[in-house]
């Protein structure tokens, strides 16, 4: 596969689940991103690893758990989520200056 | 004042007609500017990327910015209805920061 991908697409799941969001770039990219995007609101930058190490973290609740094993593979671990934590989470990797590229998302429902 | 303002729209317009876009911004250290399209269900794909002020055109899209307005611009010229989808403004100094896009629809 090409560019940017994300699995599962689509994720249904209690507030008491552990589950895991993954993506992974073929891009050759030395810097990967989640986001999450709620209906009517911005793009809402969550976490940024940059050559495998965490260099930013915009106050995401700890029930979010990044980790980033490698350059081309990022996780979004997450536990007892809360309903208002249902959104599309995105995953985007880029290498030189801001030019960010997407991966298709991962619709999460949390009931 | 937010960062990065952006009308939601929706914007509807007959197939053939010339689109414009806009989003303003209040951060003037922004020096990259850029505009993405979403298709229902589909994550964020980056149409356009600019440095500084000035026009670039690719095909059917031209992306305009004045930074002295602190003011940015999309046009799509011959509309199509393929074209319908939301359309988000992006742009960064060290960090990036998006507008809220706009939804677009192309009527046949």
């Amino acid at each position: 596969e090409t560019g940017v991908t994300q699995t599962p697409r689509h994720l249904v799941m209690g507030m008491t689940n552990k589950k895991s969001l993954k993506c992974e770039q073929h891009l050759g990219h030395n810097a990967m991103y989640w986001y999450k995007q709620s209906a009517k609101k911005p793009l809402e930058l969550m976490f940024v690893y940059s050559l495998e190490e965490r260099v930013e973290n915009n106050s995401v609740p700890s029930r979010f758990s990044p980790e980033c094993p490698n350059s081309s593979h990022l996780f979004l671990h997450l536990h007892t989520l809360q309903p208002e934590d249902s959104a599309l989470y995105l995953c985007a990797s880029s290498q030189a200056s801001d030019e960010q590229f997407f991966g298709p998302g991962t619709r999460l429902t949390v009931l | 004042q937010k960062e990065v303002e952006q009308d939601p729209g929706p914007l509807s317009v007959p197939e053939g007609a010339i689109v414009s876009l806009n989003c303003t911004y209040s951060n003037s250290a922004f020096q990259y500017f850029m505009w993405y399209r979403q298709y229902s269900r589909k994550g964020p794909e980056l149409l356009m990327y600019t440095y500084s002020s000035g026009n670039k055109e690719d095909g059917r899209f031209t992306a305009q910015v004045d930074k002295s307005s602190k003011y940015i611009s999309l046009f799509i010229r011959d509309s199509q209805p393929s074209d319908s989808a939301t359309y988000l403004c992006a742009m960064s100094d060290d960090k990036i920061i998006f507008g809220k896009g706009t939804r677009l629809h192309i009527l046949p």
